[in-house]
Order: C-alpha cells, then sequence, then structure tokens
C-alpha cells in the first residue's frame, strides 16, 4: 500500500466552474478526512467519514462544498460554482478506526481558481 | 476546541536537540496532544501523541507538562531533513477533527 492517494494534484479552473476532486485512503481505513490549507495556515478540518456515513459537514466552508464516500471505500469532494477564496491545497487523510490516534495525509490538490 | 499556542518560528543546529513548545491551556481532562509535522509540498506527518505521561518513539518524544497545560516536543539530534512546520494539536481522542493552528516553522542550520 503506498499511502493516501488524492487525484488530481493540481487543478487550474475558472471561476464559476465546478471541481470535483478524489482521495483514496489506506486499504482497511475505516476514517476519511477532508481539511483545506491556505498558504501561511495550518490545515482547516471540513468534515470525516466513517465507512460510508459522514459524521461532520457543519464545518464545510460553504453548501457550495460537499462530500461524499459512496461504498465506503475512495472519497470525493465537490466545489459547486468555484470562487478565488477557494484557491487553497485540499487534503485528504486517512485513520483505521475511531480509536486510532495516527492520521496519514495524502500530498494534496492544489487548486487554483482563475 | 482547545486552542494551542506556539511560537512561529525557530532555529537550530544540525545534530543539537531541539525542543518545541506548545501551550495549550484549555485542554480537558480527557484530551489528547498530538504533534504533527509538514515538509515542504507534502501532507502533514503524524509525529507522536500523549495524554499525561512523556512519550517516546523513533521520531522523537514529548514531554507533557503536570497540569498538562503545555507540552514539548523534543528532536534528539536534529538534521536537515527535521526541517519542517511543526503543529501541536489537541483532541477529544483518535484523529477526529483535528485543529492545527499556525504551527512552528523550524528552521535547521547546517
Amino acid at each position: 500500500d503506498t499511502g493516501v492517494s488524492q487525484d488530481p494534484r493540481h487543478k487550474i479552473t475558472k471561476r464559476g466552474q465546478n471541481v470535483t476532486f478524489r482521495c483514496d485512503p489506506i486499504s482497511e481505513h475505516n476514517r476519511l478526512y477532508w481539511y483545506r490549507q491556505t498558504l501561511g495556515q495550518g490545515p482547516e478540518f471540513l468534515t470525516y467519514f466513517q465507512n460510508e456515513a459522514q459524521l461532520e459537514k457543519s464545518r464545510l466552508l460553504s453548501d457550495r462544498f460537499s462530500a461524499e464516500r459512496p461504498k465506503g471505500s475512495f472519497s470525493t469532494l465537490e466545489i459547486q460554482r468555484t470562487e478565488q477564496g477557494d484557491s487553497a491545497m485540499y487534503l485528504c487523510a486517512s485513520s483505521l478506526d475511531w480509536r486510532d490516534t495516527e492520521a496519514f495525509f495524502g500530498q494534496g490538490t492544489r487548486l487554483t481558481v482563475v | 476546541d482547545a486552542k494551542t499556542t506556539q511560537p512561529n518560528s525557530m532555529e537550530s543546529n544540525e545534530e543539537e536537540p531541539v525542543h518545541l513548545p506548545c501551550n495549550h491551556s484549555t485542554i480537558s481532562g480527557t484530551d489528547y496532544i498530538h504533534w504533527y509535522r509538514q515538509l515542504p509540498s507534502q501532507g502533514p506527518e503524524y509525529v507522536i501523541h500523549g495524554l499525561t505521561s512523556n512519550v517516546n518513539n523513533r521520531m522523537a518524544s514529548l514531554a507533557i507538562a503536570e497540569d498538562r497545560k503545555s507540552s514539548t516536543l523534543i528532536l534528539h539530534r536534529a538534521t536537515l531533513r527535521d526541517a519542517a512546520v511543526y503543529y501541536c494539536t489537541i483532541s477529544g481522542g483518535g484523529a477526529d477533527g483535528l485543529t492545527f493552528g499556525k504551527g512552528t516553522h523550524l528552521i535547521i542550520q547546517p
């Protein structure tokens, strides 16, 4: 297993377009997390899943943001009607289960909205 | 979430020990202290975590104050590869919803 994989690594999109990012967690990791990181700041928690169940979504930044994990394996994060302020690094992480204190992060998807 | 305070940056020399402080005065009795680091162009990487007792692993040591309001990450012998942003974060257990501040930018001089 090569760790948490994110695709694409970079995405440039025009304002107003929709974008979708994919995250493949480490096999058998039940927890999956999405974070956003802007320049000079630490990662900001967005949402997380236990298998296919989304346990927390109140910290998604707006209703333009949504995430899914339909089969409890890979996850997608969608941003609709992108704005320039959405430009950031989007990070995915996974952990084995609720007791596991170690989260493994992917390398992120860097989004640039022009 | 308990808030953490860390120095913006620290500098050390290669092969010397480094002590990275973190204040978390609002920590609750069941909160864990986690440390992650982020190398340039990488996602964060787990370093260590603890609850009350000092902890050691292959990467570092974690010294936790008796009142748990502060902790110190200790790199025993820094290398150039340890240059990164180090984040101290608090959670109720597990890795759920970790809240990262700006962290400490550690600079290692050869």
